[in-house]
């Protein structure tokens, strides 16, 4: 049962236009969302995260947008350079759904993201 | 230093060898992890420390046995694997464990099971 789903396996964007992840989850007990950045031979890199209190966090260049009632969540990178060619990971955790806190996260499939010159 | 370490970087044993992999945080995190990863997947969660005690357990099989020996190092010792453990295992830590703090990876362990 995949609680958190990246629907789109693979995505090009010019340079220097926005690129937007997607990722859905089912699970209602969710409160803590991140994305992470992960190029190859190397461990994801943590970009940026949002709790279920907000609906928006901005850090530079990314922006994470929370739609709780749709279950929905989005990266947007604007402008993409071609750095940001690797694959993203969404993940999600509960401090409720375990005994232990945020410790469990749970991964979407993630999306690989092509910047094309 | 805001870096997880991992080594070795790649790891290639047979079914009856041991072998260990090590990892290293100096952030202060307490809480550290371990991840296993198979190609074109998500990371999946193996086990959990905190404070230097073991919190979770995946229902991962006796043949990985974690060890924390203190609160900057984490080792994951491997026996009688099998080919199809073959993966890229990752570390991560975090500041602790009671509260939103995200996840910071090392770069990983490639190991290949023979």
């Amino acid at each position: 049962d995949q609680q958190v789903k990246q629907n789109s396996p693979s995505l090009s964007v010019q340079e220097g236009r926005i690129s937007i992840l997607n990722c859905d989850y089912t699970n209602s007990m969710f409160d803590y969302f991140l994305w992470y950045k992960k190029y190859p031979a190397e461990g994801p890199t943590f970009l940026i995260s949002i709790s279920s209190i907000k609906d928006k966090n901005e850090d530079g260049r990314f922006t994470v947008f929370l739609n709780k009632s749709a279950k929905h969540l989005s990266l947007h990178i604007v402008p993409s350079q071609p750095g940001d060619s690797a694959v993203y990971f969404c993940a999600a955790s509960g401090l409720s759904i375990s005994n232990f806190g945020n410790e469990k996260l749970t991964f979407g499939t993630g999306t690989r993201l092509t910047i094309i010159p | 230093d805001t870096e997880v370490t991992q080594t070795p970087k790649h790891l290639v044993m047979g079914m009856t060898n041991k072998k260990s992999l090590k990892c290293e945080q100096h952030m202060g995190h307490r809480a550290m992890y371990w991840y296993k990863q198979k190609a074109k997947k998500p990371p999946e969660l193996m086990f959990v420390y905190s404070y230097e005690k073991l919190s979770i357990n995946e229902s991962v099989p006796s043949r990985f046995s974690p060890e924390c020996p203190n609160s900057s190092l984490l080792n994951l010792h491997l026996h009688a694997l099998q080919p199809e453990d073959s993966a890229l295992y990752l570390c991560a830590s975090s500041q602790d464990r009671g509260t939103y703090n995200e996840q910071f990876f090392g770069p990983g362990t490639r190991l290949t099971v023979l």
